[in-house]
């Protein structure tokens, strides 16, 4: 079973540009979440989806970050414009049904630079 | 006062010995207590998770919550060189099919375990 899948794995932007990141989740799981790790933070929640709808995106820092999940498959996460405080790493993750016991898998996440 | 407090280490121990890992939290809401292992240039992996208090042994590994003192251990019996890698522990007030599941990390912890 292939896992979690997110590309790109590292990305260098100037600021004032856009970036997109996209996840592929575990097959057949209808949880996507995105959470980001700025550097020597903790990692912090953005969103939640259940299949192409937005659960939560409480987590979200502003109206620059936009995430979609087309026919609730794979997610892009797009930044614009990019500004040098959005450096982190970007993790998504998946899972499926409501027990622990499912497993609740992340990417290797998306290294972004913005200079 | 930040939601999750964990010493980022790093910690440094020989081979055999015995590891053990805190996180203290301010949140009475949180009811699921997990610990994720993150490799380097990976994702977290999830090792283990409680739900309220007590103890929960899975080989090597057990975890503890006391919710009275809101802190929460991992120890690590006959710590091998493969557990070196970056330790999180993660919270939740609401388990996974709830309709706002979003996890709570600590900074995570450093291990190096010495052969």
């Amino acid at each position: 079973e292939a896992g979690v899948t997110q590309f790109p794995s590292h990305s260098v932007i100037e600021k004032g540009q856009t970036v997109t990141l996209r996840c592929d989740p575990i097959s057949g799981h209808d949880n996507l979440y995105w959470y980001r790790r700025v550097m020597g933070k903790e990692i912090k929640f953005l969103l939640h989806f259940v299949k192409e709808s937005k659960q939560d995106e409480s987590g979200m820092p502003n109206n620059r970050f936009l995430a979609e999940r087309t026919g609730g498959t794979y997610s892009t996460l797009k930044v614009q414009p990019a500004e040098l405080e959005d450096s982190g790493v970007y993790f998504c993750a998946s899972s499926q049904g409501s027990s622990f016991d499912y497993g609740y898998t992340f990417g290797s996440g998306t290294r972004l630079t913005v200079v | 006062q930040k939601e999750v407090e964990q010493d980022p280490g790093p910690l440094s121990v020989p081979e055999g010995a015995i590891v053990s890992l805190n996180c203290t939290y301010s949140n009475s809401a949180f009811q699921y207590f997990m610990w994720y292992r993150q490799y380097s240039r990976k994702g977290p992996e999830l090792l283990m998770y409680t739900y309220s208090s007590g103890n929960k042994e899975d080989g090597r590994f057990t975890a503890q919550v006391d919710k009275s003192s809101k802190y929460i251990s991992l120890f690590i019996r006959d710590s091998q060189p493969s557990d070196s890698a970056t330790y999180l522990c993660a919270m939740s007030e609401f388990g996974p099919g709830a309709g706002s599941y979003q996890l709570t990390f600590g900074k995570g912890t450093k291990l190096s375990v010495i052969p």
